[in-house]
């Protein structure tokens, strides 16, 4: 089935600090992935939608110019949090779509990133 | 849009006893619904999915129904175990193929 990986798996950072998360499709092209957030007990809330090739959609309220996103190849999407402060510290979560399966998203294991 | 809840619902079951849990979902236009399970610390995992032009779709010990005229889902789960202990979403898929998650459920079967 289609994997997608997500790296690193936990982060601590320094306030002020800039961190790149990346996901990867490992078994199929991803034309689309999206970014999700998720603090603790809540729901996971779509922040960008990032096609390859093309500038990411970013949800309503989140900062585009804080939550970098970058789809540069069909297997890998990066989402750099920038000046990270303590309160982006939650748990950040990719999906991938993969084009083959007619409604085939699977998602990432998460990455927790914890800004100090 | 988005829906985030501030505390998230409990459910808590025996262990043997079926367990339903229940979402309901914002945009009419959704045209594709999946249930999903996340363990602590770990990214959700697919369960079961059904699209708009159905109203129940059976998979192993778990049944989705889909009630479009109140915008409803319910996730059904047969013969709870303890390994079914997990928060569940469940997601609807806009037109945009862009997923908006619900509230979520905290499941916790008691042996």
């Amino acid at each position: 089935g289609a994997v997608v990986s997500q790296h690193p798996s936990w982060v601590i950072c320094k306030s002020g600090t800039s961190v790149k998360i990346e996901c990867r499709s490992l078994d199929f092209q991803a034309t689309t992935m999206f970014w999700y957030r998720q603090f603790p007990k809540q729901s996971l809330m779509l922040m960008a939608t990032s096609n390859e090739g093309s500038k990411a959609t970013y949800e309503q309220g989140v900062e585009k110019d804080k939550f970098l996103i970058n789809h540069a190849s069909l297997t890998l999407s990066t989402l750099t949090v920038t000046s990270a402060h303590p309160e982006d510290s939650s748990f950040y979560i990719c999906s991938a779509r993969d084009g083959r399966v007619h409604y085939g998203y699977t998602f990432g294991s998460g990455t927790r990133l914890t800004v100090v | 849009g988005e829906s985030v809840g501030l505390h998230l619902p409990t459910l808590s079951v025996q262990e043997g006893d079926n367990s339903i849990i229940n979402c309901a979902y914002s945009n009419s236009a959704s045209d594709y619904f999946i249930w999903y399970k996340q363990e602590s610390g770990k990214g959700p995992q697919f369960i079961i999915d059904i699209r708009s032009n159905m109203d129940k779709r059976q998979g192993q010990r778990v049944t989705v129904l889909l009630n479009k005229t109140v915008k409803h889902l319910s996730l059904q789960i047969a013969a709870t175990q303890p390994g079914d202990s997990a928060v569940y979403f469940c997601a609807e898929k806009n037109t945009g193929n862009q997923f908006y998650f619900g509230t979520g459920t905290s499941l916790t079967v008691i042996p």
